[in-house]
């Protein structure tokens, strides 16, 4: 069955930590894979995408994610969190040539001060 | 207008009513997509539209839930006789023609049902 799985439902984080958010598929086929995160009060946001070529993919706010085939693993990195990430972020899976996304459950991140 | 915007934000309705959300997309988004995200759940598609066309309705989960956009444009989703368990934040997304776009999400409608 085609699935996404955040492991990670909730973080917590001090300002300056590093971040990775864990997410793996279950897709059979060629695949597009996203993030989006959604701040509070705020609609979803796209904060990077992979389609091909290199597998590590820089987004927006210092965010990045490698995509590892073999592990059908996205895994979302920062180096250092600062308070205004704090927000709610999933990933996505689409099949290529599709538009169909499939969500993980989202992980929620509390960035203190 | 720059974003997706939904109608209304917030929807109380009382089990048995009729509802219908709003959703303006981007002008000249021909694709459009309604989701549906359950309390701690990620988004789940409902719908997908190309312009005028229902392509896809296979995620709407019963013959309670209708939705149209006649025009292309303007979308609405109708929820018959609402059940407690319809109780949801709807999403509306919309894209250029295309894979290589991703969606631009609305905020939502959030519907409780009582």
């Amino acid at each position: 069955a085609q699935s996404v799985s955040q492991h990670n439902h909730h973080v917590i984080l001090s300002e300056a930590a590093s971040l990775e958010l864990g997410c793996n598929y279950s897709y059979g086929g060629t695949v597009n894979l996203f993030w989006y995160v959604q701040y509070p009060g705020q609609h979803l946001q796209l904060l990077l995408k992979y389609f091909s070529g290199d597998p590590l993919v820089k987004g927006i706010k210092g965010f990045e994610a490698e995509f590892i085939k073999s592990k059908f693993s996205f895994n979302l990195r920062k180096p250092s969190v600062q308070w205004s990430d704090t927000a709610e972020y999933f990933c996505a899976v689409r099949g290529s040539g599709t538009y169909k996304y499939i969500f993980g459950t989202g992980t929620r991140l509390k960035v203190l001060a | 207008g720059a974003g997706v915007s939904q109608s209304p934000r917030y929807k109380v309705a009382k089990r048995g009513q009729d509802v219908a959300l709003r959703c303006d997309p981007i002008s000249g988004h021909v694709s459009l997509f309604w989701y549906q995200q359950a309390l701690g759940q990620g988004p789940e598609f409902l719908t997908y539209f190309q312009n005028e066309a229902q392509l896809d309705k296979s995620g709407l989960p019963s013959d309670r839930f209708f939705a149209e956009r006649p025009e292309g444009s303007v979308s609405t989703l109708k929820i018959q006789r609402t059940q407690q368990e319809d109780s949801a934040v709807y999403l509306c997304a919309s894209s250029l023609a295309g894979q290589a776009n991703g969606y631009t999400f609305g905020s939502g409608t959030r519907l409780t049902v009582v």
